[in-house]
Parts: structure tokens; sequence; C-alpha cells
């Protein structure tokens, strides 16, 4: 059974640091990987979509990577800023399920001033 | 715009009753998905379609139903056989390889 793993649970940081957020999955066969950001109360937020095949995806101070054959992805911010404030959700989505997606439970960012 | 809508934002329920929460989507997507968020957790699905007049059980269906009887739209039911049905409820759609969320319902039972 595919499992999804974020850590930290809970990170501060100073506005401007670089960070990176840390997600780990236990089955391999996945058709991709996307990244989502969550404000409170409200939807989810796509931020990088990742295919099986591919290694990273970069936008803007987003970067993405993605290691199938060790189960990990990590979501790397550059320059951090209080607006980058939420909660961020990675997402597998494994083969021959419909294209249904497993989350792992997130990792709430704060940045401070 | 394109989009995903749902309503209402707020919904609340006595217990012992029905409640249908409403998707709507304009993206003339096939694929539309329900997700339940229980604090401090990540998202589980509950149903799924993946074209009209098609469903199938999500990870915890038990309590609920759907409907698909039009691309656009996707209902779900809480039905009274919920045994906790106060949570946060996304429901999205799926174009190729990446799904795009709606801005959710939040039920609270009373």
């Amino acid at each position: 059974k595919q499992e999804v793993t974020q850590i930290p649970a809970a990170l501060s940081v100073p506005e401007g640091e670089n960070l990176v957020l840390n997600c780990s999955f236990t089955d391999s066969a996945i058709y991709n990987l996307q990244w989502f950001r969550q404000d409170p109360g409200k939807g989810l937020t796509s931020l990088l979509l990742i295919q099986s095949s591919q290694r990273e995806q970069t936008s803007g101070r987003l970067n993405a990577s993605l290691d199938k054959s060790s189960g990990r992805s990590t979501l790397y911010i550059a320059a951090s800023q209080p607006g980058d404030s939420a909660t961020y959700l990675c997402a597998v989505r494994p083969r021959n399920q419909g294209g249904k997606l497993i989350f792992g439970q997130g990792t709430e960012l704060s940045v401070k001033p | 715009d394109g989009g995903i809508t749902q309503s209402p934002k707020y919904l609340f329920r006595k217990e012992g009753q029905n409640v249908t929460l409403s998707c709507e989507q304009n993206l003339n997507h096939d694929a539309m998905y329900w997700y339940r968020q229980d604090p401090g957790q990540g998202l589980r699905l509950i149903y799924y379609s993946q074209i009209v007049n098609d469903f199938q059980k999500g990870d915890i269906a038990e309590g609920y139903s759907v409907s698909r009887e039009k691309k656009e739209s996707f209902p779900l039911t809480v039905t009274s056989a919920q045994k906790n049905p106060t949570a946060f409820y996304l429901c999205a759609s799926r174009l190729g390889s990446e799904q795009f969320f709606g801005p959710g319902t939040r039920l609270t039972v009373l």
C-alpha cells in the first residue's frame, strides 16, 4: 500500500532563507508527483508536477526534484518571503488507480519578516 | 473564468440528516474526484468518476454517495451512516496528469 510522508510537519524560518521540504513515498510505481500549496481554509493550488520520467521541475523560486528509485522528492524554495507561509502538500499518483492521488500530511511553513 | 466551484462554503447539519455538497466545473475535464481533509492531515479519496454515468469508490467511501449525470457536475451526498462527517471536503478534476482543486466546503455536524 502506497504511503506518503512529509518531514518536517512544521517549519519556521526568517525571511530570505532558502529552504527544503521533504516528501517520501513507499512504492515507486507512480505516474507522477505533484506539489500543492494550501492556505488556511482554502483549496489546493498546484505548484509543480513531475512526471515519473523526469528528475526535476522549476517554476520561479520553486524547484522540485524526484528520485523515484529511492522514493523521495524535495521542494526547494529560494529566498523565502512571508507570502510563502502556507501548508505544502505532496501527492503521488499511483499507476492504474484511476488517477487518484495519495497525499502526505503536509508541512506547515511560516516565514517570519 | 474557467474553474471548479463548490457550494456552499460552510454547511451545518444536524445528526441523522443527509446533506449534499455541490461541485461544478467548466474545464471540460472528464475525471472528477472527492477528497476529505481532517485537521492536520492530508487528503483522503472518497469517490471518483472518470466519465459520465460511471464512478468508483475511493479509500473511505462508507457513508457517502455520488452521482455523475453530467460532465460538469459531481455532487457528493453525506448520509446519516457516515459516523464522523465533520471535515473539509474538496472536489477536484483532472486534465491529463494534473489535478485541479475547488475552494472546498467545510461541513460541521451539530
